[in-house]
């Protein structure tokens, strides 16, 4: 079953704990992206990635670090500089060929802090 | 002002009622343009996707791009209670850097 899976579905961060968010993907897509949601608000990027082993800082990249090691896996890490994590984060993904500039989504991970 | 407005509603219609939302921007670059819906903590899910202008149909959606008052629209037709969601616009100059509007909320009333 192609698409993109994200895990865990809900995560919870002790104050001074870096997580990290999985993303994986079996669409073949080149690029990869992180977005965060919070209520009311649309979607911020975070990361993006064009290409396995680059990235590059969205508009909110501060107290994130994401890895490319692989074209299927986007990692996110919520380290603990990032002093206000709790939200809904969006993995996703686009691609080459008739799919192309078509943004597809994970179920998402909400973030909480204890 | 923000690169990409959306009336957040929330929207309340009866079942059966045609809904328009709306989404206007402001970088005339923009080429790229998709309707998402999202149920409540869930992925959105892409419903519509738009190049350059004019009118695209799938069942009983109907999304329309008229560029040159750098306005979107989506039509839901003989809309359901199951159509109740948070329906998100999204555009892209390159395909590459998608830019989305914080989204409308919908409520279709049985």
């Amino acid at each position: 079953d192609g698409g993109i899976t994200q895990s865990p579905k809900y995560l919870f961060r002790k104050e001074g704990q870096n997580v990290t968010l999985s993303c994986e993907q079996n669409l073949n897509h080149d690029a990869m992206y992180w977005y965060r949601q919070d209520p009311g608000q649309g979607l911020r990027l975070i990361y993006y990635s064009q290409i396995v082993n680059d990235f590059q800082k969205g508009d909110i990249a501060e107290g994130y670090s994401v890895s490319r090691e692989k074209k299927e896996s986007f990692p996110l890490t919520v380290t603990s500089a990032q002093k206000n994590p709790t939200a809904f984060y969006l993995c996703g993904s686009s691609g080459a060929g008739s799919t192309n500039e078509k943004l597809f989504f994970g179920s998402g991970t909400q973030l909480s802090v204890l | 002002q923000k690169e990409v407005e959306q009336d957040p509603g929330p929207l309340s219609v009866p079942e059966g009622a045609i809904v328009s939302l709306n989404c206007t921007y402001s970088n005339s670059a923009f080429q790229y343009f998709m309707w998402y819906r999202q149920y409540s903590r869930k992925g959105p899910e892409l419903l519509m996707y738009t190049y350059s202008s004019g009118n695209k149909e799938d069942g009983r959606f109907t999304a329309q791009v008229d560029k040159s008052s750098k306005y979107i629209s989506l039509f839901i037709r003989d809309s359901q209670p199951s159509d109740s969601a948070t329906y998100l616009c999204a555009m892209s100059q390159n395909g590459q850097n998608f830019v989305f509007g914080p989204g409308t909320r919908l409520s279709v009333l049985p």
